[in-house]
Formats: C-alpha cells, structure tokens, sequence
C-alpha cells in the first residue's frame, strides 16, 4: 500500500548524542516537511522540502538538520545543539490535488532523551 | 500564511452534529482552507479543503462564509472515534508553502 512510514516508533537517546528520525514514502510527492509536537501543543515546522536536493527551514530549524537526497527519503538529525529534544516528531508528504494540497502523515517518532 | 482562531476545545453527544468553527480574518483571495485532524498519537489525518463554496465529502462538511473569514466543519453525526484535535488551516497551494498548524480544536464527543 503507499504511504509515508516513520521509524522507529519509539527512540531513547542520550543526552549529547545526535540520533537520525526516518521517514520514506511511496506516493511520489514532492513535498515533503518534518514537525514537532510537544504535550498539549499543535505542529511545529522543523524543515521542509518542495523537491530533491532542496530544503528550507522552519520556525524552529535550530538544533536540527535534514537531507533529500532521493524523492522518497527526508531524514531528520536531532543534534546534540538541540536544548530540548524530548517531543512527538511528525513527517508529512503532500501532493497539489486539483488546486489544493492534502498533506499525508506518518505515524510520528517519540523521541525521549534520557 | 494567514493565522487562524479556533477554540480550544468543544464537547458534542455522540449521534448528534459537531460544528467546529475557524476564523480566518486576514485570508487573501488564493488561500485555501484546511481541515485536519489528530486522533492521540498518531499523525494528523486531512479531512477537507475548499476555497469558497461549500465543500462535502465522506467524512465531513465544510461551510466557508461569503466573505470568507469564517468557516465551520461539520461532522454530521458525531462517534466516539470522532474524538480527536481538530485543525484549520489556511495556504496558498504553491511550490514554496510551509503548511502550518495552530493549536487546534479538542473535540471530546461523549456516550
């Protein structure tokens, strides 16, 4: 079936230590953007990508870097420079449908630094 | 991209009509309107979209204004699966768009 896969579900890192969020799909979108979610709280934009090789940060890009190397793939690195890391991470594709865009989600990566 | 208001959270008997309002004041002429929605961990899940005229698909209705600063998403007959964060979300469709979220709607359908 196509879609957008987040691995692994759960991550457990510990503090200074950099550790790299998956996320792969299969629809051929574009688009393509990373989120954090903490406790209580809506979507925060991390990074997004409109196409290959190109990337654009967010309001809270600080702490974190990607890459889109193929169309598929956008992995996220939560770097040690990331004060607070411990949230919900969410990574979305999107595809223009008509004149709109729908966004599809992955079931995120709870991220725990211990 | 325009900011929208929602409140916080709302509560609806499950069987009957939940209306989920949005404000969006300051939306321009090409921006369109989004639904999304977010069952407890899981990713959000899109619900609908639309630019001016009502909008009605398997899951839910979407009722924008003629002036286009409000909307309602309404879902006709309200489960407990229902239950979830409820997200409008206005954009321009366009190669540079960031797809932002506010902080969304809690709708606590119950028994």
């Amino acid at each position: 079936d196509g879609g957008i896969t987040q691995s692994p579900k759960y991550l457990f890192r510990k503090e200074g230590q950099n550790v790299t969020l998956s996320c792969e799909q299969n629809l051929n979108h574009d688009a393509m953007y990373w989120y954090r979610q903490d406790p209580g709280q809506g979507l925060r934009l991390i990074y997004y990508s409109q196409i290959v090789n190109d990337f654009q940060k967010g309001d809270i890009a600080e702490g974190y870097s990607v890459s889109r190397e193929k169309k598929e793939s956008f992995p996220l690195t939560v770097t040690s420079a990331q004060k607070n890391p411990t949230a919900f991470y969410l990574c979305a594709s999107s595809i223009e449908v008509g004149r709109g865009t729908e966004a599809f989600f992955g079931q995120g990566t709870r991220l725990t630094v211990v | 991209d325009a900011k929208t208001t929602q409140p916080t959270s709302m509560d609806c008997a499950e069987g009957r009509a939940a209306n989920l309002p949005c404000n969006h004041s300051t939306i321009s002429g090409n921006e369109y309107v989004y639904w999304y929605r977010q069952i407890h961990s899981q990713g959000p899940q899109y619900i609908i979209h639309g630019l001016k005229n009502n909008e009605t698909n398997e899951m839910a209705s979407l009722i924008i204004t003629e002036d286009r600063k409000s909307s309602t998403l309404i879902l006709p007959h309200a489960t407990l699966r229902d239950t979830a964060v409820y997200y409008c979300i206005v954009r321009v469709p366009a190669r540079t768009d960031k797809l932002i979220f506010g902080t969304g709607t809690r709708l606590q359908v119950f028994p």
